[in-house]
């Protein structure tokens, strides 16, 4: 069972254009993470984000934590062809002890 | 460099065979994860440590599978009689076991360990 589901699993556009992608559970988390990867390397941190209703930015890149902590979603202002990766969030609780990722989104943002 | 290494970064082996992974986290962190991850999947937790302890396994990882941490620093990673469906990406991460400043827990990854059993 995935504790955290990202949707949606693969998103394809053009160069410039917006997108947005989620991240969701019925699960409250302490922090929530956000990576992004290339293939054969593995995930680089993004962002962390820790409080409900937080907004964090990145230059192009939004990241929002909902007020619940139980979910979250990045969006991408201008795409350009180097934001193309796997997006993974990733949820941690104080009950856990580690870190559940989600299945990631896959980015293509082509010329 | 002080980010998290692992080496190999590719191994092919045959079926049948042990491997074994290293990974050395970064220096203050005193836990350190193990996860495996396949083609376009997001890492499945196999296992991970605080200092020399494994706190916990993950209930899909088999008897084949064994991780140490002997000093509670660098971490081994050895699979046994290895199967066509181990194959994949292993990789190592590394925290803090407490919260930063901000209330967040943070984990860095390692590059990974390609396995290929043929």
């Amino acid at each position: 069972t995935q504790l955290l589901e990202q949707s949606p699993q693969f998103l394809s556009i053009q160069e410039g254009e917006n997108l947005t992608v989620y991240c969701n559970s019925s699960s409250v988390f302490s922090s929530l993470q956000w990576y992004r990867q290339e293939p054969g390397e593995g995930p680089v941190l993004l962002v962390t984000v820790v409080t409900g209703g937080e907004v964090k930015k990145l230059k192009r890149l939004t990241f929002q934590f909902g007020d619940a902590r139980k979910d979250s979603s990045l969006h991408i202002t201008a795409a350009q062809p180097g934001d193309t990766g796997l997006y993974l969030c990733a949820g941690v609780s104080d009950s856990w002890g580690k870190f559940q990722f989600g299945a990631g989104t896959q980015v293509v943002v082509t010329p | 460099d002080t980010g998290v290494s692992q080496d190999p970064r590719h191994k092919i082996t045959k079926r049948g065979q042990n491997v074994t992974f290293r990974c050395d986290p970064i220096s203050e962190h005193n836990r350190l994860y193990w996860y495996r991850q396949t083609l376009g999947q997001g890492p499945e937790f196999l296992t991970y440590f605080q200092n020399e302890a494994q706190l916990e396994k993950s209930r899909l990882l088999s008897d084949r599978f064994s991780a140490e941490r002997p000093k509670g620093s660098f971490s081994t990673l050895e699979i046994q009689r290895t199967e066509q469906g181990d194959s994949a990406m292993y990789l190592c991460a590394s925290s803090l076991a407490v919260r930063l400043a901000g209330g967040s827990y943070e984990q860095y990854f390692g590059p990974g360990t390609r396995l290929t059993v043929t």
